[in-house]
């Protein structure tokens, strides 16, 4: 299977920990997405990647989140001194496309589930 | 806040029956896409309309786009048990680099 893959599916931790999480989007694809879901909501825009370019944030990315692309390849989102606010299902996507470019599906791992105690 | 807003919320049909959820948004978009959802798993890609479409077919499914009034609407005919999901629209923005999800339509079909 070449889809999207998330590691870890499930992440258990104790409030204040810091918790990093991984995607490995389709080869060819240059476009990565992370979005976070709530139980019962729709997937919330958390930032996109073209290539190893960062180049949209949302506001509901704090400062203690960080996400990565080395070399346009894997993606990680880390999640400093986590709360319990942010338990939720992360998950990860990725498209063809270049800049400007929505005309392409996304992508979807089955996300990585995060619950904070 | 999201973008894209289906309706209804909850639907539950008789399988055999057709479905149709709409998707509401509020500024203007490239294109529109609706997913899929299953339980636990990630989102399926099912259809893509541009916004100078009006309507597009794929197999069971039939979206149309009224761009005039921000909204579409996904029918899905000859339901199946399998079609039980949630089913959500997302739109872009105008730099297309960003993505709105509504809070989907769960859609039950009893065999």
């Amino acid at each position: 299977d070449t889809g999207v893959s998330q590691d870890p599916r499930h992440k258990i931790t104790k409030r204040g920990q810091n918790v990093t999480f991984r995607c490995d989007p389709i080869s060819e694809h240059n476009r990565l997405y992370w979005y976070r879901q709530t139980l019962g909501q729709g997937p919330e825009f958390l930032t996109y990647f073209q290539n190893e370019a960062q180049l949209e944030k949302s506001r509901l990315l704090s400062d203690r989140f960080s996400a990565e692309r080395p070399k346009g390849s894997f993606s990680t989102l880390e999640i400093q001194r986590t709360e319990q606010g942010d338990s939720a299902m992360y998950l990860c996507a990725s498209s063809l496309g270049g800049t400007k470019d929505s005309n392409q599906p996304q992508h979807f791992g089955d996300g990585t589930r995060l619950s904070i105690l | 806040s999201q973008q894209g807003e289906e309706d209804p919320q909850a639907l539950s049909i008789q399988e055999g029956e057709n479905a149709t959820m709409n998707c509401s948004y509020k500024t203007s978009i490239n294109n529109l896409q609706w997913y899929r959802q299953n339980s636990g798993r990630g989102l399926v890609h099912l259809i893509l309309i541009r916004s100078n479409e009006r309507e597009k077919h794929s197999g069971r499914l039939r979206v149309t786009l009224d761009t005039s009034k921000k909204s579409s609407s996904l029918l899905i005919t000859a339901s199946r048990a399998a079609d039980t999901a949630s089913y959500f629209c997302a739109t872009d923005t105008n730099t297309g680099n960003q993505f709105y999800f509504g809070t989907g339509t769960s859609l039950t079909v009893i065999p």
